[in-house]
């Protein structure tokens, strides 16, 4: 089962950030927060991913709140191409484990309007 | 990274009929999973595949109606087997090119569609 909520969709106008968040409350000690995301008619991308400490790569922010039981991915400046559904999913890292398996949620439909 | 194909990119089958789909990376990985996507709908695991063992199929998943074979490091095949129109849906596969990689990279998915 999915242990993250997020809202079901979100508008943002071109140009603005895009503040996505993610409650994960029963996340445990080894257990990261991923981002991905699936526009439409395509598989899965990655955005990025982290344990307790903010980060940062080309294509986003990811804030993850002291206590961890919360995080919020950023879009710095949202364009037309980033419209997808967006899954925050917590998941521990294995270092060689059978257990690297993704459990998607329902995610949030990111709308960015023109 | 990873490049991965499927075959067939989409497909309009009879009920009661198999389906065989297949799954081409570009480079060896170890993990190979095998999702499905029904319509509006979030992914949800069918099994993980690795490769000289047999699949390890979620809580719903049976072999014998999604059998998986992954005879190397560099493809795998997902079958749906006695198709009825409930098996209609995106069925993707993803894989973990390292064992302590950051993410998975997924295949474009195979539309099927049964009638």
């Amino acid at each position: 089962d999915a242990k993250t909520t997020q809202p079901t969709s979100m508008d943002c106008a071109e140009g603005r950030a895009a503040n996505l968040p993610c409650n994960h409350s029963t996340i445990s000690g080894n257990e990261y927060v991923y981002w991905y995301r699936q526009i439409h008619s395509q598989g899965p991308q990655y955005i990025i991913h982290g344990l307790k400490n903010n980060e940062t790569n080309e294509m986003a922010s990811l804030i993850i709140t002291e206590d961890r039981k919360s995080s919020t991915l950023i879009l710095p400046h949202a364009t037309l191409r980033d419209t997808a559904v967006y899954y925050c999913i917590v998941r521990v890292l294995n270092y060689g484990g059978a257990t690297n398996k993704l459990i998607f949620g329902t995610g949030t439909l990111l709308a960015v309007q023109p | 990274s990873a490049v991965i194909s499927q075959k067939p990119s989409r497909d309009i089958c009879q009920r009661g009929t198999s389906l065989t789909i297949q799954c081409q990376v570009d480079s060896q990985v170890t993990m190979m999973f095998w999702y499905r996507q029904q319509p509006g709908q979030s992914l949800t695991l069918i099994a993980t595949a690795n490769q000289g063992s047999e699949a390890t199929y979620e809580s719903g998943f049976v072999i014998d109606k999604f059998p998986i074979s992954r005879p190397n490091l560099t493809f795998s095949t997902l079958t749906v087997s006695n198709m009825s129109p409930e098996d209609s849906s995106i069925y993707l596969c993803s894989v973990e090119p390292r064992l302590a990689d950051n993410e998975q990279f997924f295949g474009p998915g195979t539309r099927l569609t049964v009638l």
